[in-house]
């Protein structure tokens, strides 16, 4: 089972909006309506941001968004603020047999 | 409150075998639909999950590491204990325990890393 492709870095300027893509296939992403996001800071563990492709726990600024169309999904981050910068990780269910797949990670800067 | 807190060797000799204890609070791991996964991150790379229990004594583990893993629980102790034989230095991560409930890791332990160097 492979990791969910996340591109590496995205950047952009305070207040300004920005949206990391996780692609996986059609046994994992696409499959299921299973794709969580993570926020981790750096020597911290990560902290749940979205379940079920978008929906927001409860404390998540409704700055965070998520969306998905067939193998991909989506968070996106609007009104950027210092404090999101991070690196931001999806999970998706993959079934029975492989349960659960990371993304590769994607580091958000916040210049 | 949840919290969980992982506990185990800081370092290990390749070829051993590592037992790692996660100790929670502020649920039971006997409530339906409730389990405790193990997630890793290698040094500068990304998370990876790869075992988890749930409340019915239901295991998964990794297709990569399945020959390698074994999960248990204690619902008396509020304990899982995962154990993963002949080590080696791609093994060396940070290694956390998190709360699952329905399809996501909602709450996560501070993480241990471990390192497998001789």
């Amino acid at each position: 089972q492979s990791d969910l492709t996340q591109p590496r870095s995205v950047s952009a300027s305070p207040g300004q909006s920005v949206t990391i893509s996780c692609t996986g296939t059609s046994s994992d992403v696409g499959g299921y309506n299973f794709v969580s996001w993570y926020q981790q800071h750096p020597g911290k563990a990560p902290k749940f941001m979205i379940y079920d492709v978008s929906k927001r726990p409860s404390g998540v600024p409704d700055r965070f968004s998520g969306s998905k169309s067939g193998n991909t999904a989506s968070l996106t981050i609007s009104g950027l603020q210092a404090e999101d910068e991070a690196d931001y990780y999806c999970c998706s269910y993959a079934g029975s047999y492989n349960n659960y797949v990371f993304g590769t990670g994607t580091k958000v800067t916040v210049l | 409150q949840i919290t969980l807190k992982e506990s185990g060797p800081p370092l290990v000799k390749p070829t051993q075998t590592l037992t790692l204890t996660c100790t929670f609070s502020g649920f039971s791991l006997s409530t339906s639909g409730v389990g405790v996964g193990w997630i890793r991150q290698p040094p500068g790379k990304a998370l990876e999950w790869f075992a988890l229990i749930y409340w019915d004594d239901d295991k998964r583990y990794s297709p990569s590491l399945k020959s390698r893993l074994t999960i248990t629980k204690d619902t008396s102790k509020n304990q899982v204990v995962l154990t993963m034989t002949n080590v080696d230095p791609v093994d060396t991560a940070t290694y956390y325990c998190a709360h699952k409930y329905s399809s996501y890791f909602d709450y996560w332990g501070q993480g241990i890393l471990v390192i497998v160097s001789s």
